[in-house]
């Protein structure tokens, strides 16, 4: 079945990075846009960017313009998040999406099951 | 940026009853929108995309309406498993901002 399965949790300190990786399958890699979000604990969904697997091009959030880099490998048809100069509200689950268009708009139709990651010193 | 403005933040309500949640954009969005549903420690769920329509799988007692700058979700009939927090999203453009969040609680 289709689906998208991220990378384990993570404990970091501050300043320093973590990159989270979003594996897809059940269906082409390259035919959709992924999308990540942030949510921190008890706390709503926050949209970071997006990476189009077919070619590679990006588009972040202001919020993490400078910090966020999102990547893909297609022959593995994964795609990742690095975050960088981590704080401590940086903490908080990350979720990647798949972007389907159908009827001429857009929705996040799946989900990875989310990564957590803590910031601590 | 589009803003999105959910209402209310969050409500209690009983099994069966005939639950409304509203979203209203910043600017005029057209169809471009989109209601998720997310249980506790799990990821969002999408129940219904371009304002109305049903995601495949979801009962049909959530349903979506509106255009434009406001929107409803509405929930005839809740069932205990309905219990969560409900998310708008505007698709028109990015940054794909979410609302706030409503939370459905147990009356």
């Amino acid at each position: 079945q289709e689906q998208l399965v991220q990378s384990g949790a993570e404990v970091k300190k501050p300043g320093v990075s973590v990159k989270v990786s979003c594996k897809a399958s059940g269906y082409t890699f390259t035919d959709y846009y992924i999308h990540w979000v942030r949510q921190a604990p008890g706390q709503g969904l926050e949209w970071m960017g997006w990476i189009n697997p077919n070619g590679g091009a990006t588009n972040y959030a202001h919020e993490f313009q400078g910090r966020v880099t999102v990547t893909r490998d297609t022959s593995i048809s994964t795609s990742y998040m690095e975050l960088s100069g981590l704080r401590s509200d940086d903490t908080a689950v990350f979720f990647c999406a798949r972007d389907r268009s159908l009827y001429g708009t857009n929705s996040f139709d799946i989900w990875g099951q989310g990564t957590m990651v803590t910031v601590s010193s | 940026d589009i803003q999105m403005t959910q209402s209310p933040s969050s409500l209690s309500a009983s099994v069966g009853d005939r639950v409304t949640i509203t979203c209203r954009a910043s600017q005029s969005i057209s169809y471009f929108f989109n209601w998720y549903q997310q249980k506790p420690g799990k990821a969002p769920n999408l129940l219904i995309y371009g304002a109305s329509n049903l995601q495949s799988g979801v009962p049909s007692r959530f349903s979506g309406s509106g255009s434009g700058t406001d929107f409803t979700l509405t929930i005839s009939g809740l069932q205990p498993e309905d219990f969560a927090t409900y998310y708008c999203q505007q698709s028109y453009s990015t940054p794909r901002t979410f609302g706030q969040g409503t939370k459905v609680e147990i009356k």
